[in-house]
């Protein structure tokens, strides 16, 4: 089956530890997507990579790395640098073409204590 | 820049039709989406429309005027499993940046 897998569904951390979420896509897709989402908000974009070894920020970058070494795989890394980081995580993937769908993940939520 | 506005949330009868609106604000124009989300769950794509008019699949239904920066979404035959978060979306300048969401309407169907 073809499809994004995000793991874990649920993470907890104290505050000031880094943590990495996993994000992999086995459907041949160029671009990758991370976006969080908070309560009754829609999908806000933190980094996306248009192809391996490439990404660019989005919206709100501060406080979150990514990396793309492999197309199929793009973690990210929430830092102690994000200041609230307990959040819905969403990754995501879409084909080349002008209307394909972004393809979303179950997504993971994190929780600091 | 992109900016969406859509209605927070919208209450609507079992077996009714129901109209979610979108307006946008885009610097360059490739197509508005619709997406919904259960609660809990992953945005599922609904519809895309890159041209004006309508488009049909099932029950949904979605248009789009590009002259009015504006389109909509209509579910009609209203299940309650339909009750869930609808996005609109839109793309920048290219079939590969990222998409761009509303806030999201929460759909409550009661019976």
């Amino acid at each position: 089956d073809g499809g994004i897998t995000q793991s874990p569904k649920y993470l907890f951390r104290k505050e000031g530890q880094n943590v990495t979420l996993s994000c992999e896509q086995n459907l041949n897709h160029d671009a990758m997507y991370w976006y969080r989402q908070d309560p009754g908000q829609g999908l806000r974009l933190i980094y996306y990579s248009q192809i391996v070894n490439d990404f660019q920020k989005g919206d709100i970058a501060e406080g979150y790395s990514v990396s793309r070494e492999k197309k199929e795989s793009f973690p990210l890394t929430v830092t102690s640098a994000q200041k609230n980081p307990t959040a819905f995580y969403l990754c995501a993937s879409s084909g080349p073409r002008l209307g394909n769908e972004q393809f979303f993940g179950p997504g993971t939520r994190l929780t600091v204590l | 820049g992109q900016s969406l506005e859509q209605p927070s949330e919208v209450t609507a009868v079992e077996g009714a039709i129901v109209q979610i609106n979108c307006t946008y604000q885009t610097s360059g124009f490739y197509g508005l989406s619709w997406y919904q989300q259960h609660d809990g769950g992953a945005p599922t794509f609904l519809s895309y429309n890159g041209l004006d008019g309508l488009e049909e699949t099932g029950r949904f239904s979605s248009f789009l005027s590009r002259s009015d920066s504006y389109g909509y979404l209509l579910l009609q035959e209203l299940q309650m499993k339909d009750s869930a978060s609808y996005f609109c979306a839109v793309r920048g300048n290219s079939g590969n940046t990222p998409l761009v969401f509303g806030k999201g309407t929460r759909l409550s169907v009661i019976a």
